[in-house]
Order: C-alpha cells, then structure tokens, then sequence
C-alpha cells in the first residue's frame, strides 16, 4: 500500500463546475499538508498549505483535512480552463524538517 | 513569494558524457534542497536532500557517484549527472525548503524542471 493514495484521472468537468481533488494517506503522523499545481512540463507551484486538521480557503481554493479519516481535499469553485494542469497533494511529519510524501497527481481537465 | 530557478532549462547531450544542473533560490537563503525526478505522468520520485556544507543524503537506490550533488552556498545547489544514458533521461526539479517565518517549515518551493534527453 502507498503512503498516499491518488487518482489520476483525468477527471473532465465543464468551466464553472466546482472541482473536488482528494487524496488518501495511511501514516497518522503526517501534519503538513500541501497542494501543489503542476503544469505540463513546469515544475510543480504551491497552492495551499495546512498544518493539522480543518479548512483553509484562498479565493477560489478550499482545502480539508480530516485527519481522522485520514483523508485531504482540495476544492476548486468557478472552475476555470487555466486551471487545468495536474493536482498533487504532498504530506510532510512533524518531527523537525523532512521530506515530503507526494500523490501521483490528478490530471484536472476544464473545457470552456 | 519564494523563487526557485533552474539551469538549463533543456539538455540533450550525448551517452556518456556528464550535464550539469543547478537549482538556485533567488530571493531566500536555502540549507536544504531537494532534487526530485520525474517521468511522464509520474509524480516526483525524490533522490536527494542537499545540505548547505554538508555532503547529501540519498534515497534508496539512487547512485550517489553517478547522480553526484553539491550545495556548496545558501542559494545553489547543483546536480551532475556522470556518463549519463539514455535510461536517465527525464525531467529533473529541484525544490528548496522554504525557511521558516514565510509559509511554513515543511513547505518546498519548486523549481522549473530540467528536461534532459541523452542520445
């Protein structure tokens, strides 16, 4: 079993659909979660971060963590065809600074 | 926000010659990089974490004389690829751990990606 687990798509969806972006994780350590957007052959960008459970939002981005289902998302509303590119979640621990746990990525495909 | 750049941005050399890649964080100081590599719709498979000063810390089966890193400043951490083949042909990005005080201790910034093709 992978330390995170994520679909890869492509999920399709029509411009101005809210998009939900998910991933699984299996290590309960895990406290920092990240969204990162990856455009096609572009290094990935840092969209959101959270540290430990709850919401955070940033303009048209909700993240979530639930970290007793073990279970992030990311949520896109008024979804746009700039935003299609390639979702990953990453998960770093707690104990002082250490690497990051990537998802596959989802591939987000938004047509006008 | 922090920037992080790579050169070059492409490369196609040669089977059995080296290519130089260098990850630089342009507006923070970096103590620690990270090289990651990249196949096509593939995540990032990490191969290194860089240590201003100190020699790098490699994951489990990655060869260390043959991906070969050096951080030897707060901002350039630099990645060669010895007598590289065509199996080594990918996409190479670095991140930089982000310092603390901005977005966060455990956030990386990436760079753009190096492409590299070996003929």
């Amino acid at each position: 079993q992978k330390e995170v687990e994520q679909d890869p798509g492509p999920l399709s969806v029509p411009e101005g659909a809210i998009v939900s972006l998910n991933c699984t994780y299996s290590n309960s350590a895990f406290q920092y979660f990240m969204w990162y957007r990856q455009y096609s052959r572009k290094g990935p960008e840092l969209l959101m971060y959270t540290y430990s459970s709850g919401n955070k939002e940033d303009g048209r981005f909700t993240a979530q963590v639930d970290k007793s289902s073990k279970y992030i998302s990311l949520f896109i509303r008024d979804s746009q065809p700039s935003d299609s590119a390639t979702y990953l979640c990453a998960m770093g621990l707690n104990t002082g600074f250490q690497k990051l746990v990537f998802g596959t990525g989802t591939r987000l495909l938004v047509s006008p | 926000g922090a920037v992080v750049s790579q050169h070059p941005s492409w490369v196609i050399c040669k089977s059995g010659t080296s290519v130089k890649i260098e990850c630089r964080s342009l507006d923070f100081q970096a103590t620690t990089m990270f090289w990651y590599r990249q196949f096509p719709k593939q995540s990032l498979m990490l191969m290194a974490t860089s240590n201003e000063g100190s020699k790098a810390t490699y994951e489990q089966g990655v060869e260390k004389d043959k991906f070969l890193i050096n951080h030897a400043s707060l901002t350039l951490s630099t990645l060669t690829v010895t007598s590289a083949h065509p199996e080594d042909s990918s996409f190479y990005i670095c991140s930089a751990r982000d310092p603390p005080g901005l977005a966060g201790a455990e956030t990386q910034y990436f760079g753009p990606g190096t492409r590299l093709l070996v003929l």
